[in-house]
């Protein structure tokens, strides 16, 4: 069973910090990754996906990372603003063409 | 475009009622997958239809059920309301179902729905 771990369960920072969110998972049988942004009380606004025969994507001050090998991917953001502050959920595409969610990063960037 | 639309916004319902989601896609989409989220988890996978068709089930009881139409719009029923039912559920579109390698699901703001 496809299990998705995501770490640290929150996260505060300064403004201008760059940040480095942790996902992994125990299936490397994988045909894409997704990140997600929640705001409290809202529904996931969809901010990189990276196939599986990907490496990395990238979107402005967002750059995630796949290594399936490792079961890891990490989700870089740069030069921080309190805007970026919302949970971050990663999920892993599975057998069913569903998603498989972490618990998500809750992040909190302080002017 | 309008994305992912979801109603009503927010339901309280009591023990033992039945409640019904509704979800339009994106225009062009003619997946839909419906997804309940509990305070403080990330979301749990219920259903996905693709032209119509249950292609995913997630491990949800019967009283659970969904339908998808010919203008791919969705619903999703729950019988028997259990407290524990309370959570946002969401509906995701995308243009395909299964598993395809660049297959993006946007989702909708979600229905909040509250068992007293």
């Amino acid at each position: 069973k496809q299990e998705v771990t995501q770490i640290p369960a929150a996260l505060s920072v300064p403004e201008g910090e760059n940040l480095v969110l942790n996902c992994s998972f125990t299936d490397s049988a994988i045909y894409n990754l997704q990140w997600f942004r929640q705001d409290p009380g809202k529904g996931l606004t969809s901010l990189l996906l990276i196939q599986s025969s990907q490496r990395e994507q990238t979107s402005g001050r967002l750059n995630a990372s796949l290594d399936k090998s490792s079961g890891r991917s990490t989700l870089y953001i740069a030069a921080s603003q309190p805007g970026d502050s919302a949970t971050y959920l990663c999920a892993v595409g599975g057998s069913q063409g569903n998603l498989i969610f972490g618990k998500g990063t809750k992040l909190s960037v302080k002017p | 475009d309008a994305g992912v639309t979801q109603s009503p916004t927010h339901l309280i319902k009591t023990r033992g009622q039945q409640v019904t989601l509704r979800c339009s896609p994106i225009s062009g989409h003619k997946s839909v997958s419906w997804y309940q989220q509990v305070l403080g988890q990330g979301p749990q996978f219920i259903f996905q239809y693709y032209e119509k068709e249950e292609r995913g089930r997630g491990n949800f009881p019967d009283r659970f059920s969904a339908r998808q139409f010919p203008n791919y719009s969705s619903e999703l029923n729950v019988n028997a309301l259990l407290l524990g039912d309370s959570a946002l559920y969401l509906c995701a579109s995308s243009l395909s179902g299964g598993t395809l390698a660049k297959n993006i699901q946007y989702f909708g703001a979600g229905t909040r729905l509250s068992v007293l």
